[in-house]
């Protein structure tokens, strides 16, 4: 089955500078990454996602790539804020089938 | 903007004794999910519903768990004999189509401590 792994566990950034979280999955049959951002005692929110035809997408501040080749899929925030903070989960999804979620990265943006 | 709602927020229950957790998810989706995720630990799937029927279950959902759609708005999650080790948030959550192209909508999970 598929198996997702995420790096960093935990990340500190200085407010303003870039944060970057990386993700890589095993099933070559994964089509969809999603983002999700969980904020403490709170449910986990859909960030942005990507389809594996596409490389790219960005949508503000945030920014998710794609490498179907070396599967592996990360994470872009740039000019981080306070309200960044919180924890990040990737995921996979193979077609038909259900989320497989990272382990999850800890960002705290400090002022 | 709607959500997917669930009920209780907060369940506390003892060793052996069953629980529902019951979760109301978006109105016109067709999928619906429950995950958990132990505290610190990562969200892990439990099982998928579509057309009153489980579509995919994983490992940890075992005899213990069961799930159900009793009318058109809910969808419940029963634990028969809970252990120490179910002690979790659960979250519910639905979404439109097919998990290959969108999004799930996650609720605001139920907080499920066994003693």
């Amino acid at each position: 089955g598929e198996n997702v792994e995420q790096h960093p566990s935990t990340l500190s950034v200085q407010e303003g500078d870039s944060a970057v979280i990386k993700c890589t999955y095993s099933d070559s049959a994964s089509n969809y990454f999603p983002w999700y951002k969980q904020e403490l005692g709170k449910r986990p929110q859909l960030i942005i996602d990507i389809r594996s035809n596409v490389g790219e997408k960005k949508d503000q501040r945030i920014a998710v790539t794609l490498n179907k080749t070396a599967k592996h899929f990360s994470l872009h925030i740039t000019e981080t804020q306070p309200e960044d903070s919180a924890v990040y989960f990737c995921a996979a999804s193979p077609y038909g089938q259900n989320f497989v979620f990272g382990p999850g990265t800890r960002l705290s943006v400090l002022p | 903007e709607p959500e997917v709602t669930q009920t209780p927020s907060h369940q506390v229950t003892q060793m052996g004794q069953e629980v529902i957790l019951r979760c109301v998810p978006i109105s016109n989706h067709l999928y619906f999910y429950w995950y958990r995720q132990i505290l610190g630990q990562k969200v892990e799937f439990l099982v998928s519903f579509y057309n009153n029927e489980i579509s995919e279950k994983s490992e940890i959902f075992d005899d213990q768990f069961s799930v159900e759609r009793p009318d058109g708005s809910n969808f419940t999650l029963k634990i028969r004999s809970t252990k120490l080790e179910d002690s979790a948030m659960y979250f519910c959550a639905s979404s439109e189509f097919l998990t290959g192209g969108n999004e799930q909508f996650f609720g605001p999970g139920t907080r499920l401590t066994v003693l």
